[in-house]
């Protein structure tokens, strides 16, 4: 069955650092991949979508690849700020045409220290 | 533009009860999700709808059931609530993208 892998583990960093989180998936190949941003006590927000045919989008500091044959994608922040302290979670196209349905990871904590 | 509205934010029910989840968007988008998050976990899919008076099950269905009779409002219903019902439930649309409501904490003891 379709999988999907993202680092349970939070990810503390510095600010003004690089963060990179991993979203791993197997048993699949989707048309695409987002990516939302997810702070406590409220539902997430969508922040990019990455086509199958695209290796690398970018909006303002994020930029995420997708690499298809390794089947992942990563997801970068630059030149981080404290208020880049959340959970972000990536999601796969659900497979079926003409449903929207995603797939979730369960996310990955970015804590990002003054 | 509201976006999606989910009520109520926050309700204790007790083993056995009933109640309705309510959400409504107004992007007068067609695709609706129900989806439920337990702690450090990712969204789990419950039903969805691709239009007015059609739905489907997702992934994890059993305990619930949805309608769909407007394009703005796709309620959930749990029947018979058991504590593994406990979670909080998020509501989205999606015009390509998925807009989440605010969500619901439930709470069954």
């Amino acid at each position: 069955s379709q999988k999907i892998e993202q680092n349970s583990e939070a990810l503390n960093i510095q600010e003004g650092k690089t963060a990179t989180l991993t979203c791993n998936y197997t048993n699949y190949s989707p048309a695409y991949l987002q990516w939302y941003r997810q702070d406590p006590g409220r539902g997430p927000v969508f922040l990019l979508l990455i086509r199958e045919n695209e290796k690398e989008k970018r909006k303002e500091r994020l930029k995420v690849t997708f690499d298809t044959t390794l089947k992942q994608s990563l997801f970068h922040i630059t030149a981080s700020q404290p208020a880049d302290s959340a959970t972000y979670l990536c999601a796969l196209e659900g497979g079926s045409s003409n449903t929207g349905k995603l797939i979730f990871g369960q996310g990955t904590t970015l804590q990002v220290k003054p | 533009n509201a976006g999606v509205t989910q009520t109520p934010k926050f309700r204790i029910l007790k083993i056995g009860q009933s109640m309705t989840l309510q959400c409504t968007q107004d992007m007068n988008h067609n695709y609706m999700y129900w989806y439920r998050q337990d702690p450090g976990m990712g969204l789990k899919l419950i039903y969805y709808s691709v239009g007015a008076g059609i739905t489907d099950k997702g992934e994890v269905p059993n305990g619930y059931n949805v309608s769909r009779s407007t394009t703005e409002d796709f309620p959930l219903r749990l029947e018979l609530a058991a504590p593994s019902q406990t979670s909080v439930y998020f509501c989205a649309s999606s015009s390509g993208t998925q807009y989440f409501g605010p969500g619901t904490r439930l709470l069954v003891l």
